[in-house]
């Protein structure tokens, strides 16, 4: 079993719905979670950060976290043809050192359509 | 510089061939972490650097593998003996010593072995 389980998809949403993107774990001890979007041939780039349990919101993006359910999401509201991407959920244990290791989701392909 | 730099962007290489991957982090950020990208998979942790700290190489998958790191700038993953399954985009991120967000990733070495 995968340390960080991500539905590969494909996902096909219309103009304007609204995303829902998760990532489940096995490891209690990871603190920080993120999501990363990814474009074709470019490098991953961070689009949310988060401590521990709870909520961030950052425009159209809202992250979750439930550590109790090693549940992590990602929704995205009025989505946007410009949205269609590979999304990663990552995940580490600490800031520095050793605990500082990303694990990554196998990322999730969306794609928005007109 | 502005961003995580990496050279080459794409590499063919025969089999059995050795190949270098540079690396060129964001000035100033002092820990650099290598990962694999293989096609339909995740990131996959290769090595990392923190200062002068001894690098953490529990990611390598073989001796093929090895990388280096001049101070807190450039570094250079060599792959020797190159085989097929080597093939996949060699991403390279760096981040500031305390953490807080997340790394930068640079677009990565597409890196095909024929």
């Amino acid at each position: 079993q995968k340390e960080v389980e991500q539905d590969p998809g494909p996902l096909s949403v219309p103009e304007g719905a609204i995303v829902s993107l998760n990532c489940t774990y096995s490891n209690s001890a990871f603190q920080y979670f993120m999501w990363y979007r990814q474009y074709s041939r470019k490098g991953p780039e961070l689009l949310m950060y988060t401590y521990s349990s709870g909520n961030k919101e950052d425009g159209r993006f809202t992250a979750q976290v439930d550590k109790s359910s090693k549940y992590i999401s990602l929704f995205i509201r009025d989505s946007q043809p410009s949205d269609s991407a590979t999304y990663l959920c990552a995940m580490r244990q600490g800031n520095t050192g050793t605990a500082s290791k990303l694990t990554f989701g196998t990322g999730t392909r969306l794609q928005v359509m007109l | 510089g502005a961003g995580v730099s990496q050279s080459p962007s794409n590499k063919v290489t025969e089999k059995g061939k050795d190949v270098e991957l540079r690396c060129d982090p964001i000035s100033g950020h002092t820990a650099l972490y290598w990962y694999r990208q293989r096609l339909g998979q995740g990131l996959e942790f290769l090595i990392y650097f923190q200062g002068n700290s001894a690098p953490d190489k529990s990611g390598l998958p073989s001796d093929r593998f090895s990388a280096e790191r001049t101070g807190e700038s450039v570094s250079t993953l060599t792959i020797q003996r190159t085989q097929q399954e080597d093939s996949a985009v060699y991403l390279c991120a760096s981040s500031s010593r305390t953490g807080g967000s997340g790394y930068t990733f640079g677009s990565g070495t597409r890196l095909t072995v024929v």
